[in-house]
């Protein structure tokens, strides 16, 4: 079946503007993921969503950031007022459960560059 | 601090050669591990998965844990020039269901 799908693939913003990345898991999954990976670093999670339940927002760097998830499937990852340092790919993953042995998926990612 | 560990190599092994990458995490409790390949530009791929002790093979791929040393291992056989990439580490910490990623190693296989 599909895989996990991420849009835009890239997304080239000026400094100030807000932007909105969008996530849609593999069907089935109920747990979904977000991370940034920034150039030659790790993974660093942001956000995490498991069925109904609120959401894991621990890894959020600013309250400039926030993400949605609508009817238990597609997210949305928006970043307002967007800052150089930004720049960065956005990963999301999804996984059958958020249990310990239950296996993420990542999507292809969206490279976001913040002139 | 929970912390996962990866040398970040690189790590230069010749064509058919057996390429051992290595990763150690802090937290004692630690219940699954996961190994990642993601190719430069790429998002990471799972490899496979381990949860108890001893190894674990799937092809040219075997996944080493050991629990009381707190290391976990990939061993690639027949190394190719097409599995030059980083490998990353996950760990799932006790009572988490957000895995802690190792920064990863940086494999290169030469012909």
């Amino acid at each position: 079946g599909a895989g996990v799908s991420q849009s835009p693939s890239n997304k080239v913003t000026e400094k100030g503007k807000d932007v909105e990345l969008r996530c849609d898991p593999i069907s089935g999954h109920t747990a979904l993921y977000w991370y940034r990976q920034s150039l030659g670093q790790g993974l660093e999670f942001l956000i995490y969503f498991q069925g109904n339940s609120a959401p894991d927002k621990s890894g959020l760097p600013s309250d400039r950031f926030s993400a949605e998830r609508t009817g238990g499937s597609v997210s949305t990852l928006t970043i307002q007022r967007t800052q150089q340092e930004d720049s960065a790919v956005y990963l999301c993953a999804s996984s059958l459960r958020a249990g310990v042995y239950d296996e993420q998926f990542f999507g292809p990612g969206t490279r976001l560059t913040v002139l | 601090q929970k912390e996962v560990e990866q040398n970040s190599g690189p790590l230069s092994v010749p064509e058919g050669a057996i390429a051992s990458l290595n990763c150690t995490y802090s937290d004692r409790g630690s219940q699954s591990f996961f190994w990642y390949r993601q190719y430069s530009g790429k998002s990471p791929e799972l490899i496979m998965s381990i949860y108890s002790n001893g190894d674990k093979e799937d092809g040219r791929f075997t996944a080493q844990l050991n629990k009381a040393s707190q290391y976990v291992s990939l061993l690639i056989r027949d190394s190719q020039p097409s599995d030059s990439a980083t490998y990353l580490c996950a760990v799932n910490m006790w009572g988490s269901y957000i895995p802690t990623f190792g920064r990863g190693t940086s494999l290169i296989v030469h012909p």
